[in-house]
């Protein structure tokens, strides 16, 4: 078992461009969940997916979208990139068919991104 | 809102024990995770409390009193592999975490 796999490792990109972030979940797993984690900060909640679905929106504005695929693999979409976008992105997956599951989410490597 | 207050550095010797502590003032979440990350990788599971008391693995322990709003983490026997930052986060429902800020523990010989 891979475990949760994301694309690409490592990304420059320059402030008004667009990005895509890819995340493949844990064998089993059918939610993903995205958290952005600033240099020296917590990781904040930015959206999670079930059944295809944004299930749960964290306070992220609407340049933050994403979806997920039939096969439960997800992307974050981020468009008009701000210098402050600049964050190791995290992907994490888990079962979540009920709200009091405490099932482990198992985090991918992240995606580091870099706006200039 | 959820304000998760954990101290921002910590030192300890090799050996020894050391307690993180995790603050938070909320109307409700389902349970408090303990996870460890090292610099530039993905944080890793190291515990789960619901209910009050004091949960045991290994040289990591985890204690959750709701009625305080307060939870530490117990690293004994530390190894120097122990150096990383600990993140207290709650689930706040269908596998919501919010965060803490992380605790840096600096581990020397």
């Amino acid at each position: 078992d891979a475990g949760v796999t994301q694309s690409p490792t490592h990304l420059i990109k320059t402030r008004g461009q667009q990005v895509t972030l890819r995340c493949s979940p844990k064998s089993g797993h059918d939610t993903v969940s995205w958290y952005q984690q600033a240099l020296g900060q917590g990781p904040q909640f930015i959206f999670q997916y079930y059944e295809e679905e944004e299930r749960q929106r964290g306070n992220f504005p609407d340049r933050f979208s994403g979806h997920q695929f039939p096969n439960y693999s997800s992307e974050l979409n981020v468009n008009a990139l701000l210098l402050g976008d600049s964050a190791l992105y995290l992907c994490a997956s888990s079962l979540g068919d009920r709200w009091d599951s405490s099932y482990e989410q198992y985090f991918g490597p992240g995606t580091r991104l870099t706006v200039t | 809102g959820q304000n998760i207050d954990q101290p921002t550095e910590m030192t300890a010797t090799e050996g020894a024990i050391v307690q993180i502590n995790c603050t938070y003032q909320t109307s409700g979440f389902n349970g408090l995770f303990w996870y460890q990350q090292h610099a530039g990788e993905a944080p890793t599971f190291l515990s789960y409390n619901v209910l009050d008391g004091l949960e045991e693995k290994g040289r990591f322990s985890s204690f959750l009193s709701r009625s305080k709003g307060y939870s530490y983490l117990l690293l004994k026997e530390l190894q120097m592999k122990d150096s990383a930052s600990y993140l207290c986060a709650l689930n706040s429902g269908f596998q919501k975490l919010v965060f803490g800020t992380g605790t840096r523990l600096l581990v020397s010989p």
